[in-house]
This record gives structure tokens, C-alpha cells and sequence, in this order.
């Protein structure tokens, strides 16, 4: 069973453009949320996390949007470039390990 | 960089076969997981070790096994290799059991042939 789901499984977005990724969950005893950067033959690299206390979070050109009632979370990249192209994982976690969602390939067209 | 540190870089071993991979923790992180991540998906949690003690374990079977030593490096143990097994290995550190960022070292490409 899928903790976390994840879409779209890619994207396709414009020099400059805002690219979207969106995650879903079921368990309400997860309490942190964080996105993960992987670029082929490299780990997980942590980009951004919320906890479910707060809305949003900006870091730089990222934002994580948060909505505790629908159990859904969002990442922002605005002005997209070519060097984010790479595979994005939301999770979430409640206790120990961390739930991956399958991952969202984005491409930035230049 | 995390610091995150892991060996080898690619093993290729037979079915049957056993296989040992190694980690090293960020400095100052006493807590250690392992995840599975096969081709196209995301990272599967395999367990976790605090302290030298095995503290929480995903759906993996006895046969993944782990070990954390003192200095907080850690191994991961794989007996009877299956070809399932083929995976990209990653190890991910933190600092206490309460901590919630993990950082993930650069993995262990396991092919079993």
C-alpha cells in the first residue's frame, strides 16, 4: 500500500516556467513532510520540509504548500531552469523511516 | 555534500551469493537508516539503527540484516541474494532518533546476476 502518492510521474516545463508537484497521504500521525532532489547515480538530496503546523514554506525559488485537511502537499519551483531538471520525491514520516511517494521526473526545457 | 559516506560504489554479485555494504554517518549523527530503491521508484525503508540497536524495520525479510558499531558507521547484510535484490542501496543519517532531517549518502548500485 502506497503511504504516499505522488503526481504527476513527469513534467515538462519551460526556461522560467513554474513547475508543480503534488502529494497526497492517509496517515494522520505523519508530522514532518520534506522533498528530496536526485539526480541520476546520486542519493536523495533534502530540498525543502514543512511541518503540518504551518501553511507554507519558501525557501529561495521553492515553496511547499501544506493542506492538513485534505491530506495534500505541494512543491513550487518558480522560474524553473535547466540545471533542476532531475527527480523529485515528496515523504512524510511519523515515527522512524520516511514514506517516499514513486517520484516526479521533471525536465526544464531552456 | 552531506557527509554521508558509503562503499562500494557498484558490486555485482550471483543469486545465493551474500553481500556486505557500508556506511558512514554525517559527523555528530548517532542514528542510521537503510532504503532499497529500485529502478524508477522511490527509496523503500529497510530499518533503522540508534545506539547500536536495531529501532524500527520496514516489510524487508530476515535475510537484511544490519550492524551499527560504536564510531556509528554502519553495514548492511544481504544473505541468499535473489534477483529482486538488484537495487540502488542508500543509507541515510541523523542526529538522535528525535531528529527528523535525513541526509543520504551517495548509494551502493547492487546487481545480481
Amino acid at each position: 500500500q502506497q503511504q504516499v502518492k505522488q503526481s504527476p510521474q513527469s513534467l515538462i516545463v519551460q526556461k522560467g516556467g513554474i513547475s508543480i508537484i503534488n502529494c497526497a497521504y492517509e496517515n494522520t500521525a505523519f508530522d514532518y513532510f520534506p522533498w528530496y532532489q536526485q539526480f541520476p547515480g546520486k542519493g536523495p538530496a533534502l530540498l525543502i520540509a514543512i511541518r503540518p503546523d504551518v501553511s507554507e514554506k519558501k525557501e529561495g525559488r521553492f515553496t511547499i504548500s501544506f493542506n492538513k485537511s485534505a491530506k495534500q502537499f505541494s512543491l513550487h519551483i518558480m522560474d524553473s531552469q535547466p540545471g533542476d531538471s532531475a527527480t523529485y520525491f515528496c515523504a512524510a514520516t511519523g515515527a522512524n523511516n520516511l514514506f517516499f511517494g514513486t517520484g516526479t521526473r521533471l525536465t526544464v526545457i531552456p | 555534500e552531506t557527509g554521508v559516506t558509503q562503499s562500494p560504489t557498484h558490486l555485482i554479485k550471483t543469486r545465493g551469493q551474500q553481500v556486505t555494504l557500508r556506511c558512514s554517518s554525517q559527523s555528530g549523527h548517532n542514528t542510521v537508516s537503510w532504503y532499497q530503491q529500485a529502478l524508477g521508484q522511490g527509496p523503500q525503508f529497510i530499518f533503522q539503527y540508534y545506539r547500536e540497536e536495531e529501532n524500527g524495520r520496514g516489510n524487508f525479510p530476515p535475510r537484511f540484516s544490519g550492524l551499527q558499531f560504536p564510531n556509528y558507521s554502519s553495514e548492511l547484510n544481504v544473505n541468499a541474494l535473489e534477483l529482486d535484490d538488484s537495487a540502488l542501496y542508500l543509507c541515510a543519517s541523523r542526529g538522535g532518533a528525535g531528529a527528523y532531517e535525513q541526509y543520504f549518502g551517495p548509494g551502493t548500485r547492487l546487481t545480481v546476476t
